[in-house]
């Protein structure tokens, strides 16, 4: 069965530096998303990602995070300046976009730690 | 704004028993309901989903679950709990306008399964 694939699953890094999380969506997926769960806490919406551009973000998605579909496979989140709040699980979902109500995917998760 | 409650953090029940999971939402109209399951280690796995018509629905692993609009409701219900359905249980509702369907997470109840 086609799964969402995430990379790395779990990436440390300095307060400051730039991380970038990678996800490869199922294949024949239209609609991209990008969501964290700080620990003890909600899983929370960053945002949505449809024909090469954003289609929904939520306030958390500020100026420091960036999303990218750089080839016809992988689709990246990118912090530019990470801080101690950043650290959190991000999970990645794909959905076929084929009706209005087909299922969201997600996949295992990337723990990043900000040190 | 769409909210989701999930009231009981911890839930212990043995191997065998019956088991509900609580969930209520806050939502403009009838929402999109889903059921998530993480087991450690594992990303996010649908469970089943509600969109419109029979209000009781089945899911995987023999959960169902029931969408009771009146009490703003959708409860997860199994008759008897096997050992590996111990897991964190996230219940969401998705956003029926824009398309990007985002989904909106409680925080999470977390099921232990005494042998």
């Amino acid at each position: 069965e086609p799964e969402v694939t995430q990379t790395p699953s779990h990436q440390v890094t300095q307060m400051g530096q730039e991380v970038i999380l990678r996800c490869v969506p199922i294949s024949n997926h239209l609609y991209f998303y990008w969501y964290r769960q700080i620990l003890g806490q909600k899983v929370e919406f960053l945002v949505s990602f449809y024909n090469n551009e954003i289609s929904e973000k939520s306030e958390i998605f500020d100026d420091q995070f960036s999303v990218e579909r750089p080839d016809g496979s992988n689709f990246t989140l990118k912090i530019r300046s990470t801080k101690l709040e950043d650290s959190a699980m991000y999970f990645c979902a794909s959905r076929v976009a084929s009706t209005s109500t087909d299922t969201q995917y997600f996949g295992p998760g990337t723990r990043l730690t900000v040190l | 704004a769409q909210s989701v409650t999930q009231p009981d953090i911890h839930i212990t029940v043995s191997e065998g028993a019956s088991l509900e999971l609580r969930c209520n939402y806050s939502y403009g109209a009838t929402p999109y309901l889903f059921w998530y399951v993480q087991s450690p280690g594992q990303g996010l796995q649908l469970l089943l989903k509600y969109f419109s018509g029979d209000t009781l629905v089945q899911g995987i692993k023999g959960f169902e679950a029931e969408f009771k609009r009146s009490q703003s409701s959708f409860n997860l219900r199994k008759p008897s709990v096997h050992w590996s359905d111990a897991a964190e249980y996230f219940c969401a509702v998705g956003a029926r306008s824009g398309s990007a369907r985002q989904l909106t997470f409680g925080s999470g109840t977390q099921l232990t399964v005494l042998p």
